[in-house]
């Protein structure tokens, strides 16, 4: 089974500087997707950013850029220019590209952020 | 547009008492459906996931269980409830296919006392 594991529970940046949260999974598969979700204190879960396991290009969203090493096992999320509505807990997900992509995501535990003014 | 709607917004509830919460899915057909529990404190577990009318499969095996009635219609039950079901349960939808976000709504905090 697919694990998820993000190794930092709570992290601070200060306004307008940069921050990096970690993630690391495990799994047998070549074929699959990973996801950065932010979860505000309204608790709506937000689609951060994908990206998919083939593609060697780390994605970008504006001020938000993934560090993706296949080969570690490892998809980091970087947050430029930080502001105070970034200040979430988040989520990194895995999903299995088995069975037509039809398959649940699989969540780390979460990364709280706090955005220091 | 698609929109996904989840109620009660909040549940207080003794234990032993039953429970039925419902999610709907409006502005699409066919989709995936989900159900994930996320306790204080901790990440998104997933509990159970349907991809079409009367198919539901369970992640974790407990108290709860799942229904899907209507294309559109996903709902989580009990017939006795836990002091641990406690928590916020989220239902989310994704369209069939790869590289398909899962669309997440509002969720219900159940508080079982």
């Amino acid at each position: 089974a697919q694990t998820v594991t993000q190794s930092q529970p709570e992290m601070s940046v200060q306004e307008a500087e940069t921050v990096t949260l970690s993630c690391t999974y495990d799994t047998s598969e070549s074929d699959y997707y990973l996801f950065w979700y932010k979860q505000p204190p309204s608790r709506q879960m937000i689609l951060v950013i994908r990206q998919e396991a083939y593609k060697q290009q780390n994605a970008t969203e504006n001020r938000f850029s993934v560090n993706f090493q296949k080969a570690a096992k490892s998809f980091s999320l970087k947050i430029s220019d930080s502001q105070l509505g970034d200040a979430a807990m988040y989520f990194c997900a895995y999903r299995s590209g088995f069975r037509g992509g039809n398959t649940p995501l699989v969540f780390g535990k979460g990364t709280r952020l706090s955005v220091i003014a | 547009s698609q929109t996904i709607h989840q109620w009660p917004a909040t549940l207080v509830q003794p234990v032993g008492s039953p429970l039925s919460l419902e999610c709907t899915v409006e502005g699409t057909s066919n989709p995936n459906l989900y159900w994930y529990r996320q306790a204080a404190g901790r990440g998104l577990q997933l509990l159970f996931y349907s991809v079409g009318i009367g198919q539901i499969s369970s992640e974790v095996p407990q108290n709860l269980s799942a229904s899907r009635p209507q294309d559109r219609q996903f709902i989580l039950s009990s017939k006795k409830l836990l002091l641990s079901d406690s928590g916020f349960y989220l239902c989310a939808w994704s369209i069939t296919g790869y590289n398909n976000e899962q669309f997440f709504g509002p969720g219900t905090r159940l508080t079982v006392l």
